[in-house]
């Protein structure tokens, strides 16, 4: 069952600026993870955060997790053209099931 | 070199015929999936596979068949297919136990008319 809901579906920015993606979801989870597809392409890994951690960097990108209100955001800073993709965040639900997608959110970076 | 391969890339056959997909990781990974996306891009798992054992397999119709010859390739059999097969197929692999990421491949696109 999809667990996983992203907001907004489609953002539209210029470059430069930051975008900030949403995701929440039901169930307790062991870890969330966001993944970004470029189209015509297949999913890549871009980070993952544990249900004990608040928040995580990775370069440009900043993921926070609020298990209290079962959501997650990816901020990306200084937005370039080639984050122009879907970004799709993943939970990992407690009891070993299968990850579960989202239906993720269209960027577009406006040179 | 390509970490999880997939072919064909392009699939196009009639409503009926029996087709298969093919996967391979050479990342050493000993778990391997399938997942469907359909044309809103909605993603969704349809089998898992622990070192050549099935794991998981979602509410996917019979006439959808993995099969796993080895750790690291899971092919993808589907008979008597249907207009609503259409859709882009993803193989992944990762290693077991929690909290892994899952490497893609590039994506089947199948389209049956």
């Amino acid at each position: 069952s999809q667990q996983g809901e992203e907001d907004p579906q489609a953002l539209s920015i210029q470059e430069g600026e930051n975008a900030t993606m949403n995701c929440s979801y039901k169930t307790s989870i062991n870890n969330l993870q966001w993944y970004r597809q470029n189209s015509g392409r297949g999913l890549v890994h871009l980070i993952l955060i544990r249900s004990n951690e608040r928040e995580k960097h990775s370069g440009r990108l900043r993921v926070t997790l609020d298990t209290s209100k079962k959501s997650s955001s990816l901020l990306i800073t200084a937005s370039r053209a080639a984050d122009t993709a879907s970004y799709f965040c993943a939970t990992e639900p407690t009891g070993n099931t299968p990850l579960v997608f989202g239906k993720g959110t269209r960027l577009s970076v406006i040179a | 070199d390509t970490a999880v391969s997939q072919t064909p890339k392009y699939l196009v056959t009639q409503m009926g015929n029996d087709k298969s997909i093919k996967c391979e990781q050479n990342l050493g990974h000993d778990t391997m999936y399938w997942y469907k996306q359909d044309s809103k891009k909605f993603l969704k798992i349809m089998f898992s596979y622990n070192n050549k054992e099935l794991i998981i397999n979602e509410t996917v119709p019979n006439r959808f068949s993995p099969k796993s010859p080895d750790k690291a390739h899971l092919n993808l059999h589907i008979n008597s297919l249907e207009l609503g097969d259409s859709a882009v197929y993803f193989c992944a692999s990762s290693h077991s136990g929690s909290s892994y990421e899952q490497y893609f491949g590039p994506g089947t696109r199948l389209t049956v008319t």
